[in-house]
């Protein structure tokens, strides 16, 4: 499978201050990555879809001014909360899918938490 | 609307063996996942069932009825590191993951 990283793994920061987290596919080209948000004990949900070279597709109540991802490269995306709150803390997730087929396995990365204070 | 449905905690022992069910009710369907997320870290995959039927591999198998919008992972000799929270995932007609809450298992000795 592919292997995934992010970084960092853990960020705290002050309310009002932006955050970016860098999604790499170490060892494959990912045409297409998820960014997921997980609160505890609660499922993953997903945020947005991110094609490389074209603007990402948020889920519906995600605020794409807030969650600024972009994609350019096959092998980078990045996740950036802009002006963060304490309810944007949570575990944030990236996974990655070659987009060849149209069911693809996603790998996922090891995921960053964010503590916003 | 989209639903997944599996028990929120399940206890096992030991070497046992124990069954997580998931049913689901999607905007289509291709196929369902099952991911293993121990806690603090992200899922991993683990099986993908698109047909009817049961899909082994090693200590771990998936059983799928579409008709029914059911589906088990079935977790043999159990070990202390299989304690983890496991994620039935199906697709829908987007071929986009519907997630649930997730099972959390505890083994114990």
């Amino acid at each position: 499978g592919a292997v995934v990283s992010q970084h960092p793994s853990w960020v705290i920061c002050k309310s009002g201050t932006s955050v970016k987290i860098e999604c790499r596919s170490l060892d494959f080209q990912a045409t297409t990555m998820f960014w997921y948000r997980q609160f505890p004990k609660q499922s993953l949900m997903l945020m947005a879809t991110s094609n490389e070279g074209s603007k990402a597709t948020y889920e519906q109540g995600v605020e794409k001014d807030k969650f600024l991802i972009n994609h350019a490269s096959l092998t980078l995306s990045t996740l950036t909360v802009t002006s963060a709150h304490p309810e944007d803390s949570s575990f944030y997730i990236c996974s990655v899918s070659t987009g060849l087929a149209e069911v693809d396995e996603q790998f996922f990365g090891p995921g960053t938490r964010l503590t916003v204070l | 609307g989209q639903n997944i449905d599996q028990p929120t905690e399940m206890t096992a022992t030991e070497g046992a063996i124990v069954q997580i069910n998931c049913t689901y009710q999607t905007s289509g369907f291709n196929g369902l996942f099952w991911y293993q997320q121990h806690a603090g870290e992200a899922p991993t995959f683990l099986s993908y069932n698109v047909l009817d039927g049961l899909e082994e591999k090693g200590r771990f198998s998936s059983f799928l009825s579409r008709s029914k919008g059911y589906s088990y992972l079935l977790l043999k000799e159990l070990q202390m590191k299989d304690s983890a929270s496991y994620l039935c995932a199906p697709l829908d007609s987007n071929y986009q993951l519907i997630w649930g809450a997730g099972t959390k298992l505890i083994i114990k000795p």
